[in-house]
């Protein structure tokens, strides 16, 4: 079975940084292309970005309100997933989903986690 | 602003048939795959559909999808009360690079 667990959210100030982890078990995680997708309170959804596998180059996308201030990793050996937050903003309020990119992306996802910018 | 439109909301009766619109570009849903995805009150969202008109096993075959140009369907029939909830299509958008969702649309059991 599937499973993903989100950890680290919070409430932060902003301009503060936080870290998300999101433990995997249940599948090849090493050959899993992963996303990261949030949730403003009462809003839709709205993707923060991917990390393709090693095999496919690890490279990562990220959606436009985030670029340049939040970076996705994994962890292979440990079959994590990371979301670093940085330069935080009131508007990253949102629960924050980890996401398998497959049989498409949002294949599976976590419970979410919810991070809070304010001051 | 979502570049992918959804009706805010449909209804209809138990044992009925609604349909989700979803409309967009041709550098979205004219030349990518369309995913669905349902979340119910309270939970994390479900993928139901995937490239286009794909079910995940356990998806029952009452949610079905197609794609006809810039704009995808999702068809729900034989409505039931836990069907009840928010329904979001979903591409990638190969203009601004990223993954986006739609709007969003509320479905109701009457």
């Amino acid at each position: 079975e599937v499973q993903l667990v989100e950890s680290g959210g919070d409430l932060v100030k902003p301009g503060g940084s936080l870290r998300l982890s999101c433990a995997t078990s249940g599948f090849t995680f090493n050959s899993a292309w992963m996303s990261w997708v949030r949730q403003a309170p009462g809003k839709g959804l709205e993707w923060v970005g991917r990390i393709k596998s090693k095999t496919d180059g690890g490279t990562t996308d990220y959606g436009a309100p985030v670029k340049g201030r939040f970076t996705i990793s994994r962890d292979d050996s440990r079959t994590t997933l990371y979301l670093q937050m940085n330069s935080l903003k009131t508007e990253d309020t949102a629960v924050y989903y980890c996401t398998t990119d497959w049989p498409g992306l949002g294949g599976h996802w976590g419970q979410g986690i919810l991070v809070t910018v304010s001051s | 602003q979502s570049v992918l439109t959804q009706p805010p909301s449909v209804s209809a009766a138990p044992g009925q048939k609604v349909t989700i619109s979803c409309s967009g570009s041709s550098s979205n849903i004219g030349n990518n795959y369309v995913s669905w995805y349902q979340q119910l009150p309270g939970t994390a969202p479900k993928l139901l559909i995937y490239e286009n008109n794909k079910r995940p096993s356990g998806i029952p075959d009452r949610f079905s999808g197609s794609k006809s140009g810039t704009s995808a369907t999702l068809d729900i029939t034989g409505l039931q009360t836990g069907d009840e909830a928010d329904y979001y299509c979903g591409t990638w958008d190969s203009s601004l690079s990223d993954y986006v969702f739609g709007t969003g649309t509320r479905v109701t059991v009457l």
